[in-house]
């Protein structure tokens, strides 16, 4: 049974950093793709950034391009986000997911997501 | 980016109530979209993969249709524990892109 278990988040300032985990279990994690999605208050689900099953290769939503960064620790079955030069509109819940595929070899499995209950992120002076 | 637009926003609806909810594409996306149901406080659920097929311990009362650029969703009898956001999500490339949501309320 897929386990998502997100951490890291609370209230920060405006320009600041914040990271974000998410403890992976119930499943082999080292031969799946994983996503952070967030979900702004009153608004739909946003997806931020994929990370490939052995780290290889990484995409990102324009609207955090350059400020997020997603990673792993396959070792440890975690996953990460790394988030700088913080914005209001950076305020959301935000989802750590498992793709259905490793990403690297798609059989029409990938970019379907299970997914962790989400940790809210508030971004305010 | 492919856009992606449900419709309606919302709707309220009674128990044992069919309901139809739809997704439009901003270009033809063959058959791969997905279906989530987002309540409050939890994971969200995948339902539907693939335009049409159930995912696995999902009830049968879920089922979704389309190709192309138009796509449903019907839920055929409603149930209390089905009161709750649904949204589509296109998997055809990068960046993933979702509806806005449909929030189904209880009449």
């Amino acid at each position: 049974q897929v386990q998502l278990v997100e951490s890291g988040g609370g209230v920060v300032q405006p320009g600041r950093s914040l990271r974000l985990s998410c403890a992976a279990s119930g499943f082999p994690f080292s031969s799946y793709g994983m996503h952070w999605v967030r979900q702004a208050p009153g608004k739909g689900l946003e997806w931020v950034a994929v990370i490939w099953y052995d780290g290889s290769n990484t995409n990102y939503a324009d609207s955090v391009k350059g400020r997020f960064t997603i990673s792993r620790d396959n070792s440890k079955n975690m996953l990460f986000l790394q988030m700088n030069s913080l914005r209001a509109e950076d305020t959301a819940v935000y989802y750590c997911a498992r793709d259905h595929g490793n990403l690297a070899y798609c059989g029409g499995e990938c970019y379907r997501m299970d997914w962790g209950q989400g940790t809210l992120v508030t971004v305010s002076s | 980016d492919i856009q992606m637009t449900q419709s309606p926003s919302s709707l309220s609806a009674s128990v044992g109530d069919r309901v139809t909810i739809t997704c439009r594409a901003s270009q033809s996306i063959s058959n791969y979209l997905n279906w989530y149901q987002v309540k409050p406080g939890k994971a969200p659920k995948l339902l539907i993969y693939a335009a049409s097929s159930l995912q696995s311990g999902v009830p049968s009362r879920f089922s979704g249709s389309g190709s192309g650029t138009d796509f449903t969703l019907t839920i055929s009898s409603l149930q209390s524990e089905d009161f709750a956001t649904y949204s589509c999500q296109q998997s055809y490339r990068i960046p993933l892109t979702f509806g806005g949501g449909t929030k189904v309320e209880i009449k």
